[in-house]
This record gives structure tokens, C-alpha cells and sequence, in this order.
């Protein structure tokens, strides 16, 4: 049970778009559209933004967009704000009925 | 939105044992299934244990199997980990999560820290 493998950091500036990815193993990310999105602020519990891939909760704005290829999920902020520099972090469910999460992606608005 | 309240957490020795309760503040508490994710201060996030709606169905991530149970009261709307063997390893602010989306953990309680120190 290895954690998904994200980049450490990605930066943009006010409006430009980024994308973080997350990569699994057919174990994991591959086997399933179980693919979840969370973002954490400082000193702050997590919070879902996206789950199911490409599913948004309510009250998240639909410039946050998720995908998936094979192993691979990513998550595309477009119109970056600074509202969104916060650290994010992926979580699929695996073959063995659990869970395992990302290593995380810390986002800085330039 | 229900809210969900962890208590428990402490400083103890290596090879003690603790229990982690988690209060939620409605009774939507008993739809969901519910977590237990962990994470070391400035770390990452890591999942640990989840437990189903009628609390039959249980799993562990590997390093805690055997060593901590998941357990719930739905009459008492409350979320149990029972944590045997504590190891350094250990050391981290545990968190309650609940879901009520597919696949989706979208209920976090503030979370409680347990510290494993000689």
C-alpha cells in the first residue's frame, strides 16, 4: 500500500491554470473510477473537492476539474486564485477495499 | 451539516494502548460509512481504518492490522479506534471522516493527537 505518487509543488499565476498529478498502479487508481481530491488549508482539516473523478460537492466551483488516464489521475484548477494556494491531496480505493492517499502537492499563487 | 467531535488522544509509552471516540452531532451519522485518517503534523495524509454503516464490514491499512479496531455506536452516534501496541510510528493527529458521497470522504472532524514517546 504505497502512497500515490504527486509532485511536491506546482505554481502559477492569478488566472493561469495548473494541474497536479497522481499516480497509482492498476491496483489502485487504475482499477477504479474511485478517485478522490481534497485540499487542505494551513491549520485546517481537509475538505472534498472532488470524488468519483470528475464529481464536484456542492458548493465547489467548476473550474476545479478532474480526470483520469490508466494509472494516472489529475486535478486542473483553472482561473488560478489566491484562495486556492493550499496543499492538495489525492485518495483511491484499491482491490483490497481500502484506501490510500497521495503524497501531496503543496499549490503557490505566484 | 453534521459535525463530528474526536477526543481521546494523549501522550503514552511505547506499547501502550489507547481509545479514540469520535461524537458525531446528528444521527445522519448512521448512514455513513466512517474513517479514521491520520496524519503527522507537516506530512502527508494517511487513511487507517474504515468501518460500514452497520458496522460488519472492517478494514485496516496493513501497519495497523491486527494492533487497533474500529468500532461504532449508532445509538450513541459514536466512532471508536481501540489502538493496542502503540508505536512511535504512530505519533499523529488522528481524524474522524465520514462519507455521505460515493467514494468520497466529505466529513472531517478538527482531529485529536496521540503521541508515542519514551
Amino acid at each position: 500500500q504505497s502512497a500515490l505518487t504527486q509532485p511536491p509543488s506546482v505554481s502559477g499565476s492569478p488566472g493561469q491554470s495548473v494541474t497536479i498529478s497522481c499516480t497509482g498502479t492498476s491496483s489502485d487508481v487504475g482499477s477504479y473510477n474511485r478517485v478522490s481530491w481534497y485540499r487542505q488549508a494551513p491549520g485546517a482539516a481537509p475538505k472534498l473537492i472532488i470524488y468519483e473523478v470528475t464529481s464536484r460537492p456542492s458548493g465547489v466551483p467548476d473550474r476545479l476539474f478532474g480526470s483520469k488516464s490508466g494509472n494516472t489521475a489529475s486535478l486542473t484548477i483553472s482561473g488560478l486564485q489566491a484562495e486556492d494556494e493550499a496543499d492538495y491531496y489525492c485518495c483511491s480505493y484499491t482491490i483490497s477495499n481500502t484506501y490510500v492517499f497521495g503524497t501531496g502537492t503543496k499549490v503557490t499563487v505566484l | 451539516d453534521v459535525q463530528l467531535v474526536e477526543s481521546g488522544g494523549s501522550l503514552v509509552q511505547p506499547g501502550w494502548s489507547l481509545r479514540l471516540s469520535c461524537v458525531a452531532s446528528e444521527s445522519t451519522f448512521r448512514t455513513y460509512w466512517m474513517h479514521w485518517v491520520r496524519q503527522v503534523p507537516g506530512k502527508g495524509l494517511e487513511w487507517v481504518s474504515r468501518i460500514s454503516v452497520d458496522g460488519r464490514s472492517l478494514f485496516y491499512v496493513d501497519s495497523v492490522r491486527g494492533r487497533f479496531t474500529i468500532s461504532r455506536d449508532n445509538a450513541k452516534n459514536t466512532l471508536y479506534l481501540e489502538m493496542r501496541s502503540l508505536m512511535h510510528e504512530d505519533t499523529a493527529d488522528y481524524h474522524c471522516v465520514g462519507t455521505s458521497v460515493p467514494y468520497g470522504m466529505d466529513v472531517w472532524g478538527r482531529g485529536t493527537t496521540v503521541t508515542v514517546s519514551s
